[in-house]
């Protein structure tokens, strides 16, 4: 069964502080992985698209990468600011238009 | 936002009623999803479409119907709604399907209540 598991579901840090979240998956075949960013009340907002060979990919203070074989992935947050806090979705494509599979996602709150 | 908009934004419902739900993309974008977001779940896809007149069923289709007459517009009806069709329900649009630069934009999401 194709799914995609997050971890942790919520996380909780300081304002200044850096932090990693993770993605496991089991789909196949793979075509990408995306991370999306998903403010309270908005829909989700692509961060990073990775296909097979790219192992990192930045997009500024936003890091992921990515590990094929072992089919994991991580996102990591530098400096987190307050503007930071929002839900992240881990997804997953398989290809074809209904090939999206995406994580239930982890709950980000940065504290001042 | 990548010019989608949803009508309405928020909806109360009775069980039983039809309800329909609008996307309107300004993108011209050939692909559009409408997909179902709860507590404990990922986003679900419930219909698409890959053209005018063009749809096909996604994963949790069941009690849904939908219509594409325009490219920019992207319809999802409820014929009948239930108390479990409670949800935020999102479109996104998507330019093409070629593999690995598929880069799919979400609307605003309309919060539907069904009681």
């Amino acid at each position: 069964k194709n799914q995609v598991e997050q971890s942790p579901q919520s996380l909780i840090i300081l304002e200044g502080k850096n932090c990693t979240l993770q993605c496991n998956y089991t789909v196949s075949p793979f075509s990408n992985l995306r991370w999306y960013k998903q403010d309270t009340g908005r829909g989700p907002v692509s961060l990073t698209i990775m296909t097979f060979s790219e192992n990192t990919k930045s997009n500024g203070r936003y890091t992921a990468t990515l590990d094929a074989d072992t089919k994991q992935s991580s996102l990591h947050i530098t400096a987190s600011q307050l503007s930071d806090s929002a839900s992240y979705i881990c997804v997953v494509e398989r290809g074809g238009a209904d090939g999206l599979t995406f994580g239930k996602g982890t709950h980000l709150i940065i504290q001042p | 936002d990548a010019g989608i908009t949803q009508s309405p934004r928020h909806k109360v419902t009775e069980t039983g009623t039809p309800v329909t739900l609008r996307c309107h993309q300004t993108e011209n974008h050939r692909y559009m999803y409408w997909y179902r977001q709860d507590p404990g779940h990922g986003l679900r896809l419930i219909h698409y479409s890959y053209g005018v007149k063009d749809t096909d069923k996604g994963e949790v289709s069941d009690g849904y119907s939908v219509s594409r007459s325009k490219t920019e517009d992207f319809l999802l009806t409820l014929e009948s709604a239930t108390s479990s069709q409670t949800s935020v329900y999102f479109c996104a649009i998507s330019e093409s399907m070629r593999a690995g630069r598929t880069e799919a934009f979400f609307g605003q999401g309309t919060r539907l209540t069904v009681v």
